[in-house]
């Protein structure tokens, strides 16, 4: 079954401590994008990546790091996190940047 | 900047009525404009993709057109049904790797 798995699916975590947001997609895409989802703001792209080892930035990249050492996944890192990102964040995959797009489960994240 | 608009932000309409949600954009430089449904507490499902060259979609009960010269897209659902609640939200890929969402419609279908 073609997939998008985003873990973990809710997350609670304090000021300043790491953390990492995993993606993973079993459909062979070379596309994966991030993007975080706010009341009265809607869907923006964070980052994106068309290939492996090649990414960039999207709308709201502040704050956010990624990594795309294999194609299946896509990581989400937030170095230090601070509580204007506490947000509800999905991964997308597709086949190419100009493709139809599938969308993982989403992480609901709480920074405090 | 892409803008991309969803007007009406709400919709309620009893069963069986036909549903029109329309999606406008500022720029007609797109790649191709795609329709998501979204449930509560649940991610994005891809419910049809027009590429910039077509002039509609349709898949089952669902039509969606585009005209890139006004820079508009509709998506039609015919005789709705209360499954067919959610929120219904359109994305353009304006650049390639670079999708615009418009804030969505959310649609409530009364039994």
């Amino acid at each position: 079954e073609a997939q998008v798995t985003q873990n973990p699916r809710y997350l609670i975590t304090v000021t300043g401590k790491k953390l990492t947001v995993t993606c993973s997609q079993n459909m062979n895409h070379e596309y994966m994008s991030w993007y975080r989802q706010d009341p009265g703001l809607g869907l923006r792209q964070i980052y994106y990546s068309m290939n492996v080892e090649v990414t960039d930035k999207g709308d709201v990249p502040e704050g956010y790091k990624v990594s795309r050492k294999e194609k299946r996944n896509f990581p989400l890192i937030l170095e230090s996190p601070s509580p204007n990102q506490t947000s509800l964040y999905f991964c997308a995959t597709s086949l190419t940047g100009g493709t139809e797009a599938f969308f993982g489960q989403g992480t609901r994240l709480t920074v405090v | 900047k892409q803008e991309v608009t969803q007007i009406p932000a709400a919709l309620s309409v009893p069963e069986g009525e036909n549903l029109v949600l329309n999606c406008s954009f500022t720029d007609s430089a797109i790649y191709n404009l795609q329709w998501f449904r979204q449930d509560p507490g649940k991610g994005l499902t891809s419910l049809l993709l027009i590429q910039s060259s077509q002039r509609e979609q349709t898949s089952g009960r669902l039509n969606a057109s585009l005209d890139k010269s006004s820079g508009r897209s509709t998506l039609y659902i015919a005789a709705s049904q209360p499954g067919d609640s959610a929120t219904y939200l359109c994305a353009v890929t304006y650049s390639w790797g670079k999708l615009q969402f418009g804030a969505g419609t959310q649609v409530v279908v009364t039994p």
